[in-house]
């Protein structure tokens, strides 16, 4: 496609429930970041992937929240047992290779997480 | 650690006059510098960037942006508002040495009144 795209763009879970939120990068794209962004602020770093490799996971605030991009292409975020400070935009964007400094990131529409 | 500042939450100009979108930074070395804008349900749109050269940088849609070392900022700029320039923006930060450790702020509320 044309550009990165996610899904759900809404999702409503009630706390406890498990979500998936999935990207689809810009083909060919190696790499692939996720970021959290809570109301009035800016995105927040959470977990990048070069390939299939998941190179940095530091900034995912607890272990239930899982990422994978199993074939180096589509990637998964998946919280579990979701609570109400999940609530927030979850960003996926991606970058033509793994470093360079010509490598602007694209932005995905973002899927909005409610959690009730 | 790094960080970035973006001191207005809302900035309102009439359309015709010059805007500016202020960015402060906090990072050791020569980061590369940013400049997104976001719209309604809509992801991060990028504007420009600045990687090294020429201290004023232009970018999409008539923006451009001013890289200034001595004060740490990167303030965006455009010399005739629109009103379809309405939106929220974002300056990032990123170290020249790890490709995902891109720091946002919190960003500004543009409004441009007809």
């Amino acid at each position: 496609g044309a550009g990165v795209s996610q899904s759900p763009r809404y999702k409503v879970a009630k706390r406890g429930q498990d979500v998936a939120l999935r990207c689809d990068p810009i083909s060919g794209h190696v790499s692939l970041f996720w970021y959290q962004q809570a109301l009035g602020q800016g995105p927040e770093f959470l977990t990048y992937f070069q390939n299939e490799a998941q190179l940095d996971k530091s900034g995912l605030p607890s272990d239930r929240f899982f990422a994978e991009r199993p074939e180096g292409s589509v990637s998964t975020l998946k919280i579990q047992r979701t609570q109400q400070e999940d609530s927030a935009v979850y960003l996926c964007a991606s970058s033509l290779v793994g470093g360079g400094r010509y490598n602007e990131q694209f932005f995905g529409p973002g899927t909005r997480l409610t959690v009730l | 650690a790094q960080s970035v500042a973006q001191p207005e939450d809302q900035v309102n100009v009439a359309e015709g006059n010059p805007l500016t979108v202020k960015c402060t930074y906090s990072v050791s070395g020569n980061p590369y510098l940013f400049w997104y804008v976001q719209y309604p349900n809509r992801g991060l749109q990028f504007l420009l960037k600045y990687i090294t050269g020429d201290n004023l940088v232009k970018g999409s849609y008539g923006f451009e942006a001013e890289f200034n070392k001595s004060q740490t900022s990167f303030h965006l700029k455009k010399p005739s508002a629109l009103v379809s320039d309405s939106a929220l923006y974002f300056c990032a930060v990123r170290p020249r040495y790890n490709n995902n450790d891109m720091r946002f702020g919190a960003g500004t509320r543009l409004t441009v009144k007809p």
